[in-house]
């Protein structure tokens, strides 16, 4: 069964940094792109970040990229997500999710970032 | 690529049918997803490719679409469908989500 566990959240004021974790597991890792999501408070969900199997490529929403940075240990099978200069809007529930070709198919259950003073 | 989707919110009676579509603003092929997701709890993958529907979802539900326009259609509306919904295209970076539909029963 692929299993997908994110954990790291937590509440963190303005300007500090948090690293999001997702150990993965019932399938192989290498094989499959991975990605983070967020959702603020009553929104929609938002892609954040992607990272190739085997990390060589990396992708982010501009409304992060210089402040956020998708990592994965391909030996552990845990995908990462550091998160710097942390500001108020990036208060959301994060997703860590495994993209299989052309679409999402496996969601792990969610951590709270709370951004605030 | 900005996705829009309408209606933002529905009312629906069960066994209605319910129409859903997502306007890209650019051709995307058929790299468009559709997801469900239920209050507090991640999302789940219900098409992919446009209209290919995932293994254990009910085939009430079904898309169509190819290019910039696109639908979601739930065929009988069932008690278990009230949700949010969401299309998402991958077909390029940055991905990118459709508002979100929150269908509720009348």
């Amino acid at each position: 069964e692929v299993q997908l566990s994110d954990s790291g959240g937590g509440l963190v004021k303005p300007g500090g940094s948090l690293r999001l974790s997702c150990a993965a597991s019932g399938f192989s890792f290498t094989t499959f792109a991975m990605a983070w999501v967020r959702q603020a408070p009553g929104q929609g969900l938002e892609w954040v970040s992607s990272i190739s199997g085997d990390g060589g490529n990396t992708y982010y929403v501009d409304s992060v990229r210089g402040r956020f940075t998708v990592s994965r240990d391909n030996s552990k099978d845990i995908l990462y997500l550091e998160m710097n200069s942390l500001r108020a809007e990036d208060t959301a529930v994060y997703f860590c999710a495994r993209v299989h070709v052309v679409a999402i198919d496996a969601w792990g259950q969610g951590t709270l970032v709370t951004v605030s003073s | 690529i900005q996705l829009t989707q309408s209606p933002s919110s529905l009312s629906a009676s069960i066994g209605d049918r319910v129409t859903i579509t997502c306007r890209a603003s650019r051709d995307i092929n058929n790299v468009l997803a559709w997801y469900q997701q239920k209050p507090g709890k991640a999302p789940n993958l219900l098409i992919s490719g446009a209209s290919n529907l995932q293994s254990g979802v009910p085939p009430r539900f079904s898309g169509s679409g190819f290019g910039t326009d696109f639908t979601l259609t739930i065929s009988s509306l069932q008690p278990e469908d009230i949700a949010s919904y969401y299309c998402q295209q991958l077909i390029s970076y940055p991905l990118t989500f459709g508002g979100g539909t929150k269908v509720e029963i009348k």
